[in-house]
């Protein structure tokens, strides 16, 4: 079955720059999209199709996809940026959704 | 204003069943996929379940394929999930999403998100 592979955490400085990546085979291939989920609440997507953001999604919020790994990256985080995010794909040889296992992502 | 709304969860034996609802409105339901989602207590997002707008194509994670059962009413705006022969490992909290198009495909995204249904499977 078709595996996504996060880092379990990431730390930041606020201000500063975050980037949380995503590996898979040939994840390139396919689209990634990313989730953003604060504690006792339901997620919420804030990239898809590799790098387009949601109405309402800060423009802090930026996305990549290329060979093995997809990319999100927050620049200028703040403390509200504070959250877990999720990878996400669809594999179509199993038609499957797939999800990352998460990051948790740290503003210090 | 998008709203999903779960409901059916709650305590039962292993071995047990439950039928989760979630009830949609604020969109047309019936011109997009919907799924099934759980978290585990502490844990990641797992997907369950997918069913295109029509309710034609179906599809499963692998570990759960027999067990659990989707369907929709798009009557009723309703999505349905039948969880036969519980385990103590499917105790989780179940959320009813909208996909981005009418089938899961290569583009597929949740675009919307429900509160969820919390289902314990303990004896």
């Amino acid at each position: 079955s078709y595996e996504l592979t996060q880092p379990p955490s990431v730390s930041v400085s606020p201000g500063q720059t975050a980037s949380i990546t995503c590996s898979g085979d040939k994840l390139g291939d396919k689209y990634a999209c990313w989730y953003q989920q604060k504690p006792g609440q339901s997620p919420v997507v804030v990239i898809y199709q590799d790098y387009k953001r949601p109405s309402g999604i800060p423009e802090r919020f930026s996305g990549s996809n290329s060979g093995n790994t997809a990319t999100l990256t927050i620049s200028g985080t703040q403390a509200m940026d504070e959250a877990e995010y999720y990878c996400q794909a669809w594999d179509s040889s199993t038609r499957n959704v797939v999800f990352g296992g998460g990051t948790k992502l740290t503003v210090l | 204003e998008v709203q999903l709304v779960e409901s059916g969860g709650g305590l039962v034996k292993p071995g047990g069943s439950l039928r989760l609802s979630c009830t949609a409105s604020g969109f047309t339901f019936s011109s997009y996929s919907m799924n099934w989602v759980r978290q585990a207590p502490g844990r990641g997002l797992e997907w369950v379940s997918s069913i295109s707008s029509s309710g034609t194509y179906i599809y499963y994670v692998d570990s759960l394929k027999g067990r659990f059962t989707i369907s929709r009413d798009n009557a009723k705006n309703s999505l349905f999930l039948q969880m036969n022969s519980l385990r103590a490992e499917d105790t989780a909290l179940y959320y009813c999403a909208r996909g981005s198009g009418a089938v899961a495909a290569t583009a597929e995204y949740f675009q919307d998100w429900g509160q969820g249904t919390l289902v314990t499977v303990s004896s």
